[in-house]
C-alpha cells in the first residue's frame, strides 16, 4: 500500500500561471482534504470531499478550485497562481468513521514568484 | 483570537527529561482533541487522541485534558533525540460547526542527546 500520494513534489510558478496538484490515495477512504501549511499557520483547510461527488470549502478556498475525480482521486487547482499561494501543500484522507485520524501525504512544496 | 493556541517555541529539553506541550482552544463544546507529530519535511501523522477528561498514557505519551479551562497537553516522558519534531494540537469542534479538524501552529521540540 503506498497510501497517500502526491505529485509534484516540488514546483516553481511565475505569478499568473496555472497548475494542477494531484492526490491518490489507496485505502478506500471516503474523505480526502487538501490543505495549505505555511511558517507559524499550522495546517489550513483549503477544501474536503467527505464522499466521491461532493466538495465543500474549507477555511482558505480563495484562488483555488478542486475536484474529486473518483473515490481514489482528489486534485486541487490554482487557475492564476499569485506569490501569497507559496506554500507547502498537504492531501489527507480518512475513513468516514473516524475523520480525525486524516493520512497525509508527503507534501507539495509550491514556489510562486 | 486563534481557535487552537499552541506555544509556537522552540522547546528544549535534554534526553530523558519530561518534555510538556501545552495547548488551548476556543471552543468550549468541542469533543475530541488530537497530537500530530511532524518531523523537519514530512508529514504529519496521529500520535494520540483524547476524549475525557483527565489523563491518557500510551508508552512514553500522555494526553491531559481539562475541559473546564479549555487546555489540552501532551507530556513525553524520558525524551529521546528521535522525539525531536513539531506537535501540532487539533481539535474537532462541537456538532453544529463546521466539522473539519482545526490546527494549532504547531510546538517544535528539540531534545538535546
Amino acid at each position: 500500500n503506498a497510501g497517500v500520494t502526491q505529485t509534484p513534489k516540488f514546483q516553481v510558478l511565475k505569478t499568473g500561471q496555472s497548475m494542477t496538484l494531484q492526490c491518490a490515495q489507496d485505502m478506500n477512504h471516503n474523505s480526502m482534504y487538501w490543505y495549505r501549511q505555511d511558517p507559524g499557520m499550522g495546517l489550513r483547510l483549503i477544501y474536503y470531499s467527505a464522499s466521491e461527488g461532493t466538495t465543500d470549502k474549507g477555511e482558505v478556498p480563495n484562488g483555488y478550485n478542486v475536484s474529486r475525480l473518483n473515490k481514489r482521486e482528489f486534485s486541487l487547482r490554482l487557475e492564476s497562481a499569485a506569490p501569497s499561494q507559496t506554500s507547502v501543500y498537504f492531501c489527507a484522507s480518512s475513513e468516514a468513521r473516524t475523520l480525525y485520524e486524516q493520512y497525509f501525504g508527503p507534501g507539495t512544496r509550491l514556489t510562486v514568484t | 483570537q486563534k481557535e487552537v493556541e499552541q506555544n509556537s517555541g522552540p522547546l528544549s529539553v535534554p534526553e530523558g527529561a519530561i518534555a510538556s506541550l501545552n495547548c488551548t482552544y476556543s471552543d468550549r463544546g468541542s469533543q475530541s482533541f488530537f497530537w500530530y507529530r511532524q518531523y523537519s519535511g514530512k508529514s504529519p501523522e496521529l500520535i494520540m487522541f483524547i476524549y475525557s477528561n483527565g489523563d491518557k498514557e500510551d508508552g512514553r505519551f500522555t494526553a491531559q485534558l481539562n475541559k473546564a479551562s479549555q487546555y489540552v497537553s501532551l507530556l513525553i516522558r524520558d525524551s529521546q533525540p528521535s522525539d525531536s519534531a513539531t506537535y501540532l494540537c487539533a481539535v474537532w469542534p462541537s456538532s453544529g460547526s463546521a466539522r473539519q479538524l482545526t490546527f494549532g501552529s504547531g510546538t517544535q521540540l528539540t531534545v538535546l542527546p
